[in-house]
C-alpha cells in the first residue's frame, strides 16, 4: 500500500541534543510538509517543499530546519531542542497537481519527540 | 489567533443516533474545508471535504454542511457507529493550487456509547 512513513515513531532526546526526524513515501507526491502537534492543541504547519522548493512559515524558529534530499525522503532537524519542542510531528504528503479542486493531504503516523 | 475554531473538545452520542460536530472559521480567503479522524497512535486521515462554492457534501454516513455568511461548517455522522469514536479535526485552506496549506482546528474527541 502506498503510504507516508515516519522513524522513529518515539523519540527520546536531551535538552539542547541535535535529533532528526525521518519521513518516506511511496506515493510519489510533489509536496511535503510537517507539522508541530502540541497536546490538546491544532497541528500547525512548520514548512512545506514543493518539489525541491523550500517554504518556510514566518512563525517557524530557527532552531528547526528541513531537508527534501530527494521525492521520496524528508527530513525534520531541530538543531537544539528546548522543553518547548517536546510535541508529535507529523509529516503529510500531497499530490500538488494543477486543475484539481484541491489536493488532500496524507499523513504519516508521527513521531512523538520528548525532550529531557 | 486561531482562525479554525471547534469549541466543543468532546461529545459522547449514543451508537445509531447522529453525531453532529461544529467548526467556526474567521478567514474569508478560506475556499475549502476538510474533515480529518484521528484515532491514537495514528496520523489524522482525510474524511470528507467541500468546496466554498457548494453548501453540502455527502459520502454515505457523513455529510458536510458549510454556511459562508456564518463562516460555520458542520459534519454529520448517521447513524453514529462505535468505529466512529475518535478525535475530528476540522481544517480550512485558502484553496488556491500551490497554497494549499491547511489551517486547523483543535479537535473535537466523539465518544460513541454503545
Amino acid at each position: 500500500d502506498a503510504m507516508v512513513i515516519q522513524n522513529p515513531r518515539y523519540q527520546v532526546t536531551q535538552f539542547g541534543k541535535p535529533v532528526t526526524l525521518s519521513c518516506s513515501q511511496t506515493l510519489n507526491h510533489n509536496v511535503m510538509y510537517w507539522y508541530q502537534q502540541k497536546s490538546s492543541q491544532a497541528p500547525k504547519l512548520l514548512f512545506h517543499y514543493y518539489d525541491k522548493d523550500f517554504n518556510n512559515e514566518a512563525d517557524t524558529p530557527d532552531n528547526f530546519q528541513s531537508r527534501r534530499p530527494n521525492t521520496s525522503f524528508c527530513f525534520l532537524d531541530i538543531r537544539s531542542p528546548g522543553l518547548g519542542d517536546a510535541a508529535m510531528y507529523l509529516c503529510a504528503t500531497s499530490r500538488g497537481a494543477s486543475g484539481v479542486a484541491y489536493n488532500e493531504q496524507f499523513f504519516g503516523p508521527g513521531t512523538r519527540l520528548t525532550v529531557l | 489567533d486561531q482562525q479554525v475554531k471547534q469549541n466543543s473538545p468532546s461529545l459522547s452520542v449514543q451508537e445509531g443516533r447522529i453525531s453532529i460536530l461544529n467548526c467556526d472559521y474567521t478567514n474569508s480567503m478560506f475556499d475549502y474545508f476538510l474533515w480529518y479522524k484521528k484515532y491514537p497512535a495514528e496520523g489524522p486521515t482525510f474524511l470528507i471535504s467541500i468546496s466554498s462554492i457548494k453548501d453540502k457534501n455527502e459520502d454515505g454516513r457523513f455529510t458536510v454542511f458549510l454556511n459562508k455568511s456564518a463562516k460555520h461548517l458542520s459534519l454529520h455522522i448517521v447513524p453514529s457507529q462505535p468505529g466512529d469514536s475518535a478525535v475530528y479535526f476540522c481544517a480550512a485552506s485558502p484553496g488556491d493550487f500551490g497554497n494549499e496549506k491547511l489551517t486547523f482546528g483543535t479537535g473535537t474527541r466523539l465518544t460513541i456509547i454503545p
